[in-house]
């Protein structure tokens, strides 16, 4: 079936230490995104590409890092400059006319 | 970027029609006007979009004002599985960003 694959759903960091989440789509879409959710919050946009090769910098991407080097594929880092990573994140993607696909989300606590 | 203003909450009761609002007043020629909900710890769930006219889908029908400047989501019968979160977004059709508000979280009460 096509969706969007998240991994891991949750993830235990601690100080100092960067970590990637995962995110794959295999409905031909174009447009990839990344939303971070804190508890009781709306999705705030961290990166957003629109191809492969190229992405843009959303809202609140410092701390952060992407790459879109396969057009199924766009992970996410977290740098150890994001000084409150703990939260929720979603991963969606788009075709031309713009519905969001969004995945099951990974859940990171920073211990 | 454009931005939306929604009621924090709404409140109705089973088999009732609700009628979720949204205030966009600087949407822009080229914005599409979505709406998505979210049940708690998954991911938001597409609903409707628009640009001009009035849709309607299997889910909910999405009212456009004249001018733009707002809009309401209709449900034509609520059910408790249409309580979550409901979020009005703008889509720039010329860059694909997405930006989400806070949303207006719907109870349902039996």
């Amino acid at each position: 079936d096509g969706g969007i694959t998240q991994s891991p759903k949750y993830l235990f960091r601690k100080e100092g230490q960067n970590v990637t989440l995962s995110c794959e789509q295999n409905l031909n879409h174009d447009a990839m995104y990344w939303y971070r959710q804190d508890p009781g919050q709306g999705l705030r946009l961290i990166y957003y590409s629109q191809i492969v090769n190229d992405f843009q910098k959303g809202d609140i991407a410092e701390g952060y890092s992407v790459s879109r080097e396969k057009k199924e594929s766009f992970p996410l880092t977290v740098t150890s400059a994001q000084k409150n990573p703990t939260a929720f994140y979603l991963c969606a993607s788009s075709s031309g006319w713009g519905e969001l696909f969004f995945g099951e989300g990974s859940r990171l606590t920073v211990l | 970027d454009a931005k939306t203003t929604q009621p924090n909450s709404m409140e109705s009761n089973e088999e009732e029609p609700v009628h979720l609002p949204c205030n966009h007043s600087t949407i822009s020629g080229t914005d599409y006007i979505h709406w998505y909900r979210q049940l708690p710890s998954q991911g938001p769930e597409y609903v409707i979009h628009g640009l001009t006219s009035n849709v309607n889908n299997r889910m909910a029908s999405l009212a456009i004002a004249e001018d733009r400047k707002s809009s309401t989501l209709i449900l034509h019968r609520a059910t408790l599985r249409d309580a979550a979160v409901y979020y009005c977004i703008l889509r720039d059709d010329n860059t694909d960003k997405l930006i989400f508000g806070t949303g207006t979280r719907l109870q349902v009460f039996p």
